[in-house]
């Protein structure tokens, strides 16, 4: 399977400090993609990379995908309160649209 | 704009009785829908998903079966509960060309 699994499986840093996460899959993939989840509630999608592209910036946010390594990273700068949250990488390959989700990494974003 | 719900929001069930959850999509027309669970600090677990009406691709062999009687619609059954059912449930969407999946707000389900 092309499961995605993230690192470190939890951050704690202080507000205004950079964090960044990291993911890794196994098969080949057509995107790779980034969500959060805040406790108790469902996901929200917050960027796609597609294999052709290196990087990738969102405000706040910037993603990395280096194929050859099979891996992505999630960089948040800046960091506020509001980013606590988990954090996942899904990626899909192949001629589906499903995705396969890591376990995802905790983030803490101390004020 | 388009919107996903799902009910209820939480539910306490006994072991061996009966379940349906309930996703519902507004806005779209012939979305690809997804139910997942998620175990207590685990990742996200692919159940089913579906591509048009009556069509169920289902992804683990377990005690939940899964049905899509309307185009935005798509329910989660069970006919008898066990234990290990007990989790967040997350149903999603996607575009019939698109890869980003929207999810709606979960049910927590607990089976004692």
């Amino acid at each position: 399977s092309q499961q995605g699994e993230e690192d470190p499986q939890a951050l704690s840093i202080q507000e205004g400090e950079n964090a960044t996460m990291n993911c890794s899959y196994k098969t080949s993939i057509n995107n790779l993609q980034w969500y959060r989840q805040n406790s108790g509630r469902g996901l929200v999608h917050l960027i796609l990379i597609r294999s052709n592209e290196r990087e990738k910036h969102s405000g706040r946010l910037r993603v990395t995908l280096d194929t050859s390594k099979k891996s992505s990273s999630l960089l948040i700068t800046a960091s506020r309160a509001a980013d606590t949250a988990s954090y996942f990488c899904g990626s899909t390959g192949g001629s589906n649209y499903k995705l396969t989700f890591g376990k995802g990494t905790l983030l803490t974003v101390n004020p | 704009s388009q919107t996903i719900h799902q009910w209820p929001a939480t539910l306490v069930q006994p072991v061996g009785s009966p379940l349906s959850l309930e996703c519902t999509v507004e806005g779209t027309s012939n979305p690809n829908l997804y139910w997942y669970r998620q175990a207590a600090g685990r990742g996200l677990q692919l159940l089913f998903y579906s591509v048009g009406i009556g069509q169920i691709s289902s992804e683990v062999p377990q005690n939940l079966s899964a049905s899509r009687p309307q185009d935005r619609q798509f329910i989660l059954s069970s006919k008898k509960l066990l234990l290990s059912d007990s989790g967040f449930y997350l149903c999603a969407w996607s575009g019939t060309a698109a890869y980003e999946q929207y999810f709606g707000p979960g049910t927590r389900l607990t089976v004692t």
